[in-house]
């Protein structure tokens, strides 16, 4: 079965611009999670989906936003860009809510 | 609060020597907790986890052991490899009835370097 896939694995954006990530969650999983990783903070929750509707939000502010497909793909958008935003952002994904979270590779978010 | 730990520690031992790595959480409601390893440039790997209803629990080669007494888990590995060189984290989920539940609260890490 294959794992949860990330798109892009690098980007490289300049201040003010938006970004939209996006994850494939494993066949079969209907949750998906997001996280925030850095070298000062480490892996911080942002967000998690489930059946479409969001179930869960962390301690960020309003310009990091997600939303879940029917098909349980994910995305997240990241509106007007702080050098703070540079990071790698994981999504997770899980059968149900309470199941074991499997993480993809990452997409590498530059922020110059 | 938000985070499992502060600091980055690391755990340095020769192959073939058992490791144990620590963890400190600090959500008494929380009722999950499960262990990640990540290597560089990859993302974190699922290796063990264990509900708050067990005390022990084993995998191949590895060991997790929960005490909520002092709210502390540890992740023991056997017979350590070069191949186990990564950093190793701990998460907590609180359980269900909360706002947090589903939500997964990591540690910091602890980096485990093992030398041939």
């Amino acid at each position: 079965k294959a794992g949860v896939t990330q798109t892009p694995r690098y980007l490289i954006k300049t201040r003010g611009q938006q970004v939209t990530l996006s994850c494939s969650p494993i066949s079969g999983h209907r949750s998906v999670s997001w996280y925030q990783q850095t070298p000062g903070q480490g892996l911080q929750f942002l967000f998690e989906y489930f059946s479409e509707t969001q179930r869960n939000k962390g301690n960020f502010p309003g310009r990091f936003s997600g939303r879940q497909f029917s098909n349980s793909r994910s995305e997240m958008n990241v509106s007007t860009l702080e050098l703070g935003d540079s990071a790698l952002y994981l999504c997770a994904s899980s059968r149900l809510l309470t199941d074991t979270q499997y993480f993809g590779p990452g997409t590498r978010l530059t922020v110059l | 609060g938000e985070s499992v730990g502060l600091h980055l520690p690391t755990l340095s031992v020769q192959e073939g020597d058992n490791s144990i790595i620590n963890c400190a959480y600090s959500n008494s409601a929380s009722d999950y907790f499960i262990w990640y390893k990540q290597e560089s440039g990859k993302g974190p790997q699922f290796i063990i986890d264990i509900r708050s209803n067990m005390d022990k629990r084993q995998g191949q080669r590895v060991t997790v052991l929960l005490n909520k007494t002092v709210k502390h888990l540890s992740l023991q590995i056997a017979a350590t490899q070069p191949g186990d060189s990564a950093v190793y984290f701990c998460a907590e989920r609180a359980g269900a009835g909360g706002t947090s539940y589903g939500k997964l609260t990591f540690g910091q890490g602890t980096i485990l370097t093992v030398h041939p």
